[in-house]
């Protein structure tokens, strides 16, 4: 079955720029996402890519597409202590749109 | 436009007994699925409904079932609770048409504890 991986933890500075890295399996992946889940709360949607995209930004948000290497990254800019939260990967495949198959997630701390 | 509501946002049950979990998709949505978040398992798809349909259902007991009705919202219920069960539950809410986006929306979650 397909797997989603991402590292535990992520520590930066704040104004630093923090990136967040993901592994999937699925070939077949068709879109892949970044949600951003703060305590006590849900999932927030920050951005998607589609398969064929190789980047996308998004204001303060860069995502990287390796689609040979099958790795995906989230670069924040200008980190703020306000984008400490736990962040995760997401990934479809064909036929399953809205089947989301979700990485462990990273928390990212930002120090002051 | 609102956002996707799940009520309640807090349960406490004990086992053996079943709970019915509410979703209020955003307005428009018509695709509802949810997703159980455990320290344990983190974030596992449970089920898809649109248009008042089953169209995908991940690997959980049939203890766990759902249905849509025909203004989107959706229910789950879980069955013969247990203590496994106790798990933030997610609603997300999509377009779910073949042509439409595919972002999902996620609603607070409803919070289970099984004691």
């Amino acid at each position: 079955g397909e797997d989603v991986e991402q590292s535990l933890f992520l520590s930066v500075r704040e104004g630093d720029s923090s990136v967040i890295n993901c592994t999937y399996t699925d070939s077949s992946s068709t879109y892949l996402y970044w949600y951003k889940q703060e305590p006590g709360a849900g999932l927030q949607l920050l951005t998607y890519i589609f398969s064929n995209m190789d980047m996308k930004q998004d204001q303060r948000l860069t995502v990287l597409l390796n689609k040979k290497d099958k790795h995906l990254s989230l670069r924040i800019a200008d980190t703020q202590t306000g984008d400490s939260a736990i962040y995760f990967c997401a990934e479809t495949e064909s036929g399953s749109a809205r089947q989301l198959t979700f990485g462990s997630g990273t928390q990212l701390t930002v120090l002051p | 436009k609102a956002g996707v509501t799940q009520t309640p946002r807090y349960l406490i049950k004990t086992r053996g007994q079943q709970v019915t979990l509410s979703c209020s998709p955003i307005s428009g949505h018509r695709s509802v699925s949810w997703y159980q978040q455990t320290p344990g398992q983190g974030l596992q798809f449970l089920f898809e409904y649109f248009s008042e349909t089953q169209r995908n259902k991940g690997n959980f007991p049939g203890r766990f079932s759902g249905r849509q009705f025909s203004n989107s919202r959706s229910e789950m219920n879980v069955s013969t609770l247990e203590l496994g069960d106790s798990a933030l539950y997610l609603c997300a809410s999509s377009p779910g048409g073949s042509t439409a986006g595919n972002e999902q929306f996620f609603g607070p979650g409803t919070r289970l504890t099984v004691l």
